[in-house]
């Protein structure tokens, strides 16, 4: 059960759109569309974002979108605003009740 | 309205035992589908998923940490508790706790993301 594989970082300016990719393997993202995305600003608890690979809970805006191809999954924050700047983070589950999450991506709005 | 609580020990010893307590409310661990998980974060770091217990009494641990982690649930105290043998001080980390939902008994749709946590708890492995 390996870390899913995230870009250590990613940037964008306001208004433009940014996509964080995260990839697994067939026993994880691959297998299951039970992949969840989490916000955390510094000094936070995270904060849930995408769950079920591309569903948004209430209150979260719709410049969050989430997808799945394959063994990759992807975040797109669209309209990107100052506060969106952040650590990302994907988690998958991975069978018998296991889940995984990646090694985290630092979002810089420039 | 689901919350969740991290307390324990600030410092701990190089080889000492650590025990956190996860109190929570807003959901029962008695529920079909619901579970806790240990989540850490050494500073600067990502996160890792420690331990999740789920309402049935599955329990799962972190491969590379299993044979120190330990995960136990009280229902009626609304509690789960993680103790973690011979800490190190690469074990200095903020743990936090989670609220699971694997299973909606509403929907019966299966799903398994963290939909609340604690605020964490910062624990610092020295001598």
């Amino acid at each position: 059960q390996s870390a899913l594989t995230q870009p250590r970082s990613v940037s964008g300016s306001p208004g433009q759109s940014v996509t964080i990719s995260c990839s697994g393997t067939n026993s994880d993202v691959g297998g299951y569309n039970y992949v969840s995305w989490y916000q955390q600003h510094p000094g936070k608890a995270p904060k849930l974002t995408i769950y079920d690979v591309s569903k948004r809970p209430s209150g979260v805006p719709d410049r969050f979108s989430g997808s799945k191809s394959g063994n990759t999954a992807s975040l797109t924050i669209s309209g990107l605003q100052a506060e969106d700047e952040a650590d990302y983070y994907c988690c998958s589950y991975a069978g018998d009740y296991t889940l995984v999450f990646g090694g985290g991506t630092k979002l810089t709005v420039l | 309205q689901i919350t969740l609580k991290e307390s324990g020990p600030t410092l701990v010893k190089p080889t000492q035992t650590l025990t956190l307590t996860c109190t929570f409310s807003g959901f029962s661990l008695s529920t079909s589908g619901v579970g806790v998980g240990w989540i850490r974060q050494p500073p600067g770091k990502a996160l890792e998923c420690l331990a999740l217990i789920y309402w049935d009494d599955h329990k799962r641990y972190s491969p590379s940490l299993k044979s120190r982690l330990t995960v136990t649930k009280d229902t009626s105290e609304n509690q789960v508790v993680l103790t973690m043998t011979n800490m190190d001080p690469v074990d200095t980390a903020t743990y936090y706790c989670a609220h699971l939902l694997y299973y909606d008994i509403l929907t019966s749709y299966y799903h398994s993301y963290f939909d609340s946590w604690g605020r964490g708890t910062l624990v610092t492995v020295s001598s």
